[in-house]
């Protein structure tokens, strides 16, 4: 099956700096990817969707300014949370939609973040 | 996307037959219905969909009532390394560009000894 990959893993930055973290289609092309965020014990709850080549699209209570999304290719997507605070600790998770029908979504293992 | 309700726990005996319900009674007519999984801290595992007939794979079956507005997700022999948390999404994500996965709360699977 198609694979979608995180980096990093887990991540542990310090309250007021920025983070970034990356997701990649590995076999095949994503025109569209998605970022979750999931607290513990808690669903996914999407944040964005992220479109290659164009501005994303954020859900209601999401902060744009704060998560930035870059989607520059067909295989890569960038989520950089910007002035990360305490609260912002989270497990983020990517999927990529394939670029053809029938738009099967993948998702990828997640990344952890600690913000101290 | 229409709303799913699942039951938030379940238990299943190793070996036996875990069936997983979900009610989707708003579905309209072009939304599949999905199920994903996720071990603890992982990401979420595609299982299955379907549209309106029933489906089964290497993983699980799937049973779609001819109202369509329930489902059960059938693990024919669960196993220890089934225990995740189970979701159920209605979608009209495959063949239309715009779609997405909206997740809910999911059922807890624990299977047991």
């Amino acid at each position: 099956g198609a694979v979608v990959s995180q980096h990093p893993s887990r991540v542990i930055c310090k309250s007021g700096t920025s983070v970034k973290i990356e997701c990649r289609s590995l076999d095949f092309q994503a025109t569209t990817m998605f970022w979750y965020r999931q607290f513990p014990k808690q669903s996914l709850m999407l944040m964005a969707t992220s479109n290659e080549g164009s501005k994303a699209t954020y859900e209601q209570g999401v902060e744009k300014d704060k998560f930035l999304i870059n989607h520059a290719s067909l295989t890569l997507s960038t989520l950089t949370v910007t002035s990360a605070h305490p609260e912002d600790s989270s497990f983020y998770i990517c999927s990529a939609r394939d670029l053809g029908p029938p738009y099967e979504q993948y998702f990828g293992p997640g990344t952890r973040l600690t913000v101290t | 996307d229409a709303k799913t309700t699942q039951p938030p726990s379940m238990d299943c005996a190793e070996g036996r037959a875990a069936n997983l319900p979900c009610n989707h009674s708003t579905i309209s007519g072009n939304e599949y219905v999905y199920w994903y999984r996720q071990i603890h801290s992982q990401g979420p595992q595609y299982i299955i969909h379907g549209l309106k007939n029933n489906e089964t794979n290497e993983m699980a079956s799937l049973i779609i009532t001819e109202d369509r507005k329930s489902s059960t997700l059938i693990l024919p022999h669960a196993t220890l390394r089934d225990t995740a948390v189970y979701y159920c999404i209605v979608s009209w994500l495959l063949y239309n560009q715009g779609g997405k996965l909206i997740f809910g709360q999911g059922t807890e699977l624990s299977v047991k000894p």
